[in-house]
């Protein structure tokens, strides 16, 4: 099955620089990447998603960018705020459940 | 985005009670819904999915008969935690997988804490 790697498990950065997180998939047959926000004690939220016939997509300060040859994707948060503290986790599938990271602690420090 | 609703969002129970939590899809029809269970500062572990009008699959070392899945509408799941212990104690959480307007995406719930006592 599906087993998805991501990187770092923590991370901070000074409020209004770049924050990167990424991860890799096992299965060459997923073709959904989405990435969800969840702050302590709610539920994951989605906020970007990206599919395998898509190389790179932008949201505001949100990109996600997804490299098939190397089963490779990354969450891009530029100039960041206190805001965007929270867990991230990424997911990969098929057509079959989501399967999720372990998740990444991202601090943002005023 | 679309709505998953998710009751209770918490509950305390004693050992040995049974507790429910629903899962509801507002405004779309979710023919497969998914169970979490997270614990504290982990990652989110599939239990099982649920199909509607049908059994649902469990994932390996999830028991089915503690953790009963019901799904008979395209709105609604239900999971029920029987004879609860208080290993059982963690954070569920559903998810409705949205396949309308021709892209697939999936909303969750907003999590039920379950303290057992």
């Amino acid at each position: 099955g599906e087993n998805v790697e991501q990187h770092p498990s923590t991370l901070s950065v000074q409020e209004g620089d770049s924050a990167v997180i990424k991860c890799t998939y096992s299965d060459s047959a997923s073709n959904y990447f989405p990435w969800y926000k969840q702050e302590l004690g709610k539920r994951p939220q989605l906020i970007i998603d990206i599919r395998s016939n898509v190389g790179e997509k932008k949201d505001q300060r949100i990109a996600v960018t997804l490299n098939k040859t190397a089963k490779h994707f990354s969450l891009h948060i530029t100039e960041t705020q206190p805001e965007d503290s929270a867990v991230y986790f990424c997911a990969a599938s098929s057509w079959t459940p989501l399967v999720f990271g372990k998740g990444t602690r991202l601090s943002v420090i005023a | 985005g679309a709505v998953v609703s998710q009751h209770p969002s918490r509950v305390i129970c004693k050992s040995g009670t049974s507790v429910k939590i629903e899962c509801r899809s507002l405004d779309f029809q979710a023919t497969t819904m998914f169970w979490y269970r997270q614990f504290p500062k982990q990652s989110l572990m599939l239990m099982a999915t649920s199909n509607e009008g049908s059994k649902a699959t469990y994932e390996q070392g999830v028991e089915k008969d503690k953790f009963l899945i019901n799904h008979a509408s395209l709105t609604l799941s239900t999971l029920t935690v029987t004879s609860a212990h208080p290993e059982d104690s963690s954070f569920y959480i559903c998810s409705a997988r949205d396949r309308s307007g021709g892209n697939e995406k999936l909303f969750f719930g907003s999590g039920t804490q379950l303290s057992v006592l």
